[in-house]
């Protein structure tokens, strides 16, 4: 699986828009574009996928380049329980490759 | 969504006891894996649990001191053996199941060693 990079850290303030960007260069073309997130003393939880076009769920949205070499994670307000750790993951969603591989996140903080 | 039930949720071990820890998912999965995350790092996968055979290890995880077992589609457990202050961590249980595309984890077990 490809490579990610993420910054260390974030901070955003309550209710506005938390951007969080990931540069994946080496990213080929069947490999999916997963973000996960962990708040504190929690297991991971999904938030979206996307393989080139942009994605919305209710949690979030996803935006991917068009060379598809970076991602931004957007959570349109975001609240005091959107602190987490946040991962970018890229990863084969085909055969049999089920295994994900953490980077060190993006520790976002939101402030009242 | 799947509802996994990881035990125990946390617990103090002595050195060079062993902590079975289990995952209990609430429907069939395809696959489950066992991942440890060491204070203030990212998670680290230890091995695939496979279903009636022996797990699949990670680079730097062996069977003698991480046996792992998975007697069906919806139960694993994960042993750390002969542990040391080194193995505090927390451990995480994961599944994909047939028909999904994201993984879906348990809340984990904070292992200390004393």
């Amino acid at each position: 699986d490809a490579k990610t990079t993420q910054p260390p850290s974030m901070d955003c303030a309550e209710g506005r828009a938390a951007n969080l960007p990931c540069n994946h260069s080496t990213i080929s073309g069947n490999e999916y574009v997963y973000w996960y997130r962990q708040i504190h003393s929690q297991g991971p939880q999904y938030i979206i996928h996307g393989l080139k076009n942009n994605e919305t769920n209710e949690m979030a949205s996803l935006i991917i380049t068009e060379d598809r070499k970076s991602s931004t994670l957007i959570l349109p307000h975001a609240t005091l329980r959107d602190t987490a750790v946040y991962y970018c993951i890229v990863r084969n969603s085909g055969g049999s490759n089920y295994k994900l591989t953490f980077g060190k996140g993006t520790l976002l903080t939101v402030n009242p | 969504s799947a509802v996994i039930s990881q035990k125990p949720s946390r617990d103090i071990c002595q050195r060079g006891t062993s902590l079975t820890i289990q995952c209990q998912v609430d429907s069939q999965v395809t696959m489950m894996f066992w991942y440890r995350q060491q204070p203030g790092q990212s998670l680290t996968l230890i091995a695939t649990a496979n279903q009636g055979s022996e797990a699949t290890y990670e680079s730097g995880f062996v069977i003698d001191k991480f046996p792992i077992s998975r007697p069906n589609l919806t139960f694993s457990t994960l042993t750390v053996s002969n542990m040391s202050p080194e193995d505090s961590s927390i451990y995480l249980c994961s599944v994909f199941r047939q028909g999904n595309t994201e993984a879906f984890f348990g809340q984990g077990t904070r292992l200390t060693v004393v």
